[in-house]
């Protein structure tokens, strides 16, 4: 069983809508948790990051960890066409990714005009 | 542009040739690590140096690969005896190393082993 586990999709929702990404994991060493963007033949970017359970706002970006059920997610309001993309959940132990960063497999968006 | 670049971005081999990647990180940046990605997974971690010391490998880093820095600045990874199975995307990252620092990707180099 994988440490991070996430949803490969392909997900496909109409642009505006609100889109909820997820991904589970089973190492509760875990302490640091991103969610990086992908674009198709490019490499990850940070979108966000934070290391302590609850939500965390940017933008139109909301990222939420619950560390009781190791579990963290990924809102995306107003969604726009240029969010389509593969989304990363990333998680690494201790309070920075100084180290390795153990990835989920990526769940590839698709926002419909 | 000054974030990480990799070299080549593309390259096709045959199986059993030598193939060799470059990586030159952000200036300054003392931490530099490689991840494999292939089609539909997420990247996995290879190795990582702090400043010219390769500090961890993981154990999907056979012994035809070798990584190395040898001056805290660039880095080359090294595939000996190539496998169908190598073909993948070879991302390098950086990282300033102080406390929550984030890992900057490049654009990868894709490797096709025929």
């Amino acid at each position: 069983q994988k440490e991070v586990e996430q949803d490969p999709g392909p997900l496909s929702v109409p642009e505006g809508a609100i889109v909820s990404l997820n991904c589970t994991y089973s190492n509760s060493a875990f302490q640091y948790f991103m969610w990086y963007r992908q674009y198709s033949r490019k490499g990850p970017e940070l979108l966000m990051y934070t290391y302590s359970s609850g939500n965390k706002e940017d933008g139109r970006f909301t990222a939420q960890v619950d560390k009781s059920s190791k579990y963290i997610s990924l809102f995306i309001r107003d969604s726009q066409p240029s969010d389509s993309a593969t989304y990363l959940c990333a998680m690494s132990p201790g309070y920075s990714s100084a180290s390795k960063i153990i990835f989920g497999s990526g769940t590839r968006l698709s926002i419909r005009p | 542009d000054t974030g990480v670049s990799q070299d080549p971005r593309h390259k096709i081999t045959k199986r059993g040739q030598n193939v060799t990647f470059r990586c030159d990180p952000i200036s300054e940046h003392n931490r530099l690590y490689w991840y494999r990605q292939t089609l539909g997974q997420g990247p996995e971690f290879l190795t990582y140096f702090q400043n010219e010391a390769q500090l961890e490998k993981s154990r999907l880093l056979s012994n035809r690969f070798s990584a190395e820095r040898p001056k805290g600045s660039f880095s080359t990874l090294e595939i000996q005896r190539t496998e169908q199975g190598d073909s993948a995307m070879y991302l390098c990252a950086s990282s300033y190393g102080q406390d929550k620092e984030t890992q900057y990707f490049g654009p990868g180099t894709r490797l096709l082993v025929l």
